[in-house]
């Protein structure tokens, strides 16, 4: 059973133009709700975060939004540069006692090309 | 500043073979975490361990074991090998508590299983 999906396998974008990543998950328990990045052959490294008492988080070019009532999150990176070329997973945590060690589940990954 | 550190990176096992991938770390973390990638999957927890002595399954465990008996290792044994375990399997760790969302993860060993 998912509960956070990532339905768009892959996205291009021009370099300089805004990437918009998508995320929607199913549990109402989810407290916190996280990106990671991926490059080749290497493990995914934590990118940004947000807490469910917000709707929205920013750091440099990376800013989330979270949309609880449509259980929908939003990964915006403004301005796309080819160094952000790779997979972005989407994860989330649902606190003790729902998940009784908290551990994260994550969605499928979007792979993003940014292309020059 | 060694983080998470997986070995080997590649392997390559024939059906019915045994092999142990490596994971350790020292970040004195004390949860520590198996994953498998598959294409399109996403990542999928196996086991995990909240300390040295404890550990549980995930979503996935079977045709696995794991054992955690020092803070800094944990590894991942695979007992007769499956075509279906072929997949990249990334270990990571973390503080737990109100850390526990950080994760560091190694960069992963590719397994074929032929």
């Amino acid at each position: 059973d998912q509960q956070v999906k990532q339905n768009s396998p892959s996205l291009s974008v021009q370099e300089g133009r805004i990437s918009i990543l998508n995320c929607d998950y199913t549990n109402s328990m989810f407290d916190y709700f996280l990106w990671y990045k991926k490059y080749p052959a290497e493990g995914p490294t934590f990118l940004i975060s947000i807490s469910s008492i917000k709707d929205k988080n920013e750091d440099g070019r990376f800013t989330v939004f979270l949309n609880k009532s449509a259980k929908h999150l939003s990964l915006h990176i403004v301005p796309s540069q080819p160094g952000d070329s790779a997979v972005y997973f989407c994860a989330a945590r649902a606190p003790p006692p729902t998940d009784s060690w908290g551990k994260l589940q994550f969605g499928a990954g979007t792979q993003v090309v940014v292309t020059p | 500043n060694a983080g998470v550190t997986q070995t080997p990176k590649f392997r390559i096992l024939k059906i019915g073979q045994s092999m142990t991938l490596q994971c350790t770390q020292d970040m004195n973390h004390n949860y520590m975490y198996w994953y498998r990638q598959d294409p399109g999957m996403g990542l999928k927890l196996i086991y995990y361990s909240v300390g040295a002595g404890i550990t549980d399954k995930g979503e996935v465990p079977n045709g696995y074991n794991v054992s955690r008996s020092t803070t800094e290792d944990f590894p991942l044994r695979l007992e007769l090998a499956a075509p279906s375990q072929t997949s990249v399997y990334f270990c990571a760790s973390t503080y737990g508590g109100g850390q526990g969302l950080y994760y560091t993860f190694g960069s992963g060993t590719r397994l074929t299983v032929v």
